[in-house]
């Protein structure tokens, strides 16, 4: 069946620190690959996305994220953490199965930022 | 920011009353979706839209229906709510074919059922 794990629930760092969020998949096909942030009170925005091509693909407020294949991955990356990026995350996945759209979200991932 | 509104933001009710979730956007996109948002299971769709009168259902359709006589108006509804719907319900736009087009949230709606 079609899964989507964020393995942590939450993540604490250091204002400066680097920050790594990991998602995996389980998808029969090479699916679209989405990571969402959702302040608190807020709806979700996108911060990037993966179709194909370059598997590094870089977002918007310094995000990163990587597609692995191998791995069934798509890691978000930031370099150095912000207070402001305190927040949920959330990976996504989408793909058609069976002539009908399945796009799934991951438990999502809080981020606490420490002064 | 993309011009959705949803309303109300916030409703309380009881069991076995129905209740609609309005989902209303500026944009003109194509494809409107509903979400409900849990603890530990992120988002799972409930239904999405098509265009006006075109709809389908998602991972967890059952107990809720929607209908789109409008492009700008997506409504879900709640025949008879029950205690396992208190949930915070989004709704979602795109101007791009599902899955690939980037999805524009709402501000949520917070339902509780008593």
């Amino acid at each position: 069946a079609q899964s989507v794990t964020q393995p942590d629930i939450h993540i604490t760092v250091s204002e400066g620190a680097s920050l790594e969020l990991r998602c995996n998949y389980s998808y029969g096909a090479t699916p679209y690959l989405f990571w969402y942030v959702q302040s608190p009170g807020q709806g979700l925005q996108l911060l990037l996305k993966y179709f194909s091509g370059d598997t590094l693909v870089q977002g918007i407020k310094g995000f990163e994220a990587e597609f692995k294949r191998s791995q069934s991955s798509f890691n978000l990356r930031k370099p150095s953490v912000h207070w402001s990026d305190a927040a949920e995350y959330f990976c996504a996945v989408g793909a058609w199965k069976s002539n009908n759209n399945d796009m799934r979200f991951g438990a999502g991932t809080r981020l606490t930022v420490k002064p | 920011d993309a011009g959705i509104t949803q309303s109300p933001r916030h409703k309380v009710t009881e069991t076995g009353t129905p209740v609609t979730l309005r989902c209303h956007q500026t944009e003109n996109h194509r494809y409107m979706y509903w979400y409900r948002q849990d603890p530990g299971h992120g988002l799972r769709l409930i239904h999405y839209s098509y265009g006006v009168k075109d709809t389908d259902k998602g991972e967890v359709s059952d107990g809720y229906s929607v209908s789109r006589s409008k492009t700008e108006d997506f409504l879900l509804t709640l025949e008879s709510a029950t205690s396992s719907q208190t949930s915070v319900y989004f709704c979602a736009i795109s101007d791009m074919e599902p899955p690939a087009g980037t999805q524009y949230f709402g501000p949520g709606t917070r339902l509780t059922v008593l």
